[in-house]
């Protein structure tokens, strides 16, 4: 049963500050991992998409990595600005079940203050 | 726009009442699923559609149902027989199987009242 881990599950930092926010899955076997946003009482905003065979994506300021033989994934957030302050969510697409499920972790709350 | 439309935001049931949560979809995907989402656990799979007219169960079907009658509609209705049914539910599609991305509507807020 895949199981998918975030730490920290909280963040608080100053503006600017370069952070990063981890994702670690227990089945190696997946299509691809997807980290999203949330701002509190909404749905969830899709950032960066790694296929099980890349490395990395990038998009602006946001960078993830994924290390799928360790099972680990990491977001990158640079120049941390108030405006990024939402939970930050992990999600893997495991290949080992006929329709592809997607398992969550339980998030990253992350506050950057002025 | 494309993108998934979940109605209503906000939803109230009495006891003993079944609700059904909208959720449309305009981006042509096959795939269609329900998630449950509460506080510190997480997202729940429902239920799932990987094409018309047929659905399966997720992780935590008990006391919801389905359809999928139409490729951009998968009704979500929350039945009587859900004890705790307070919750936000999200809807999600994704163009299908495989290493495919998935999008998610707004959400439905169902508050027991």
């Amino acid at each position: 049963k895949q199981e998918v881990t975030q730490i920290p599950a909280a963040l608080s930092v100053p503006e600017g500050e370069n952070l990063v926010l981890n994702c670690s899955f227990t089945d190696s076997a997946i299509y691809n991992l997807q980290w999203f946003r949330q701002d509190p009482g909404k749905g969830l905003t899709s950032l960066l998409l790694i296929q099980s065979s890349q490395r990395e994506q990038t998009s602006g300021r946001l960078n993830a990595s994924l290390d799928k033989s360790s099972g680990r994934s990491t977001l990158y957030i640079a120049a941390s600005q108030p405006g990024d302050s939402a939970t930050y969510l992990c999600a893997v697409k495991s290949s080992g079940t006929s329709y592809g499920k997607l398992t969550f972790g339980q998030g990253t709350i992350l506050t950057v203050h002025p | 726009d494309g993108g998934i439309t979940q109605s209503p935001k906000y939803l109230f049931r009495k006891e003993g009442q079944n609700v059904t949560l909208s959720c449309e979809q305009n981006l042509n995907h096959d795939a269609m699923y329900w998630y449950r989402q509460d506080p510190g656990q997480g997202l729940r799979l429902i239920y799932y559609s990987q094409i018309v007219n047929d659905f399966q169960k997720g992780d935590i079907a008990e006391g919801y149902s389905v359809s999928r009658e139409k490729k951009e509609s998968f009704p979500l209705t929350v039945t009587s027989a859900q004890k705790n049914p307070t919750a936000f539910y999200l809807c999600a599609s994704s163009p299908g199987q495989g290493p495919t991305e998935a999008f998610f509507g707004q959400g439905t807020r169902l508050t027991v009242v």
